[in-house]
């Protein structure tokens, strides 16, 4: 069984400083992990992903995540949040045997103050 | 967004009715999905489409229908069969059949509210 987990249902950062939204993982074989935006009303846009390799993933927009495999976390980090950063923000784990089944956690909401 | 189109925007189903949401897309995707979102409960799958004439059910199927005639076509029907559709429905598609390393792609959604 595979099952994601965002601790945060909020997450409030003052534009410029950095940010950081939680992401844990449960799977039983390898773990590939996604992180999504949604804006108010609107569909959800990808942001990256890991698969396999480097363990710092960057990313569109200038995010960034890292993967810790001892941790089982895949963390969406930004150095500077801007307020426009302000979203829902999804994260989503697979493993090598569950083909299309793609997990989502419940998200977390980032509130960006100018 | 990209090449994914959801409609409508916005749809009102009555008692008893059955009701279609349309998603198109121009991307040559092989594999599509219908998911729906409810407040503080992320996205679940409804059913999914690997290949033309195919789908299978995902988590929470019930109630729902699907079809998958046309490779950039896959409408979903919300039946009188399911108690609660008040929601946001996503529709998605990734590249290949579906496989563990493909990324899903989303339409903007279409928000469905009974009347």
């Amino acid at each position: 069984a595979q099952s994601v987990a965002q601790p945060e249902d909020q997450v409030n950062v003052a534009e410029g400083n950095p940010l950081t939204v939680k992401c844990t993982y449960s799977v039983s074989g390898n773990p590939y992990l996604f992180w999504y935006v949604q804006y108010p009303n609107r569909g959800l846009q990808f942001l990256l992903k890991y698969i396999t390799g480097d363990n710092l993933v960057k990313g569109s927009y200038g995010f960034e995540a890292e993967f810790n495999k001892s941790q089982t976390s895949f963390h969406l980090k930004k150095p500077s949040a801007l307020v426009s950063d302000s979203a829902l923000y999804f994260c989503a784990v697979r493993d090598e045997n569950s083909g299309y089944a793609l997990n989502f956690g419940k998200g977390t909401s980032l509130l960006v103050t100018p | 967004d990209g090449g994914i189109t959801q409609s409508p925007k916005y749809l009102f189903r009555k008692e008893g009715q059955n009701v279609t949401l349309s998603c198109e897309q121009n991307l040559n995707h092989d594999a599509m999905y219908w998911y729906r979102q409810d407040p503080g409960q992320g996205l679940r799958l409804i059913y999914y489409s690997q290949i033309v004439n195919d789908f299978q059910k995902g988590d929470i199927a019930e109630g729902y229908s699907v079809s998958r005639e046309k490779k950039e076509s896959f409408p979903l029907t919300v039946t009188s069969a399911q108690k609660n559709p008040t929601a946001f429905y996503l529709c998605a598609s990734s590249e290949g059949a579906g496989g563990p390393l493909e990324t899903q792609y989303f339409g903007p959604g279409t928000r469905l509210l009974v009347l």
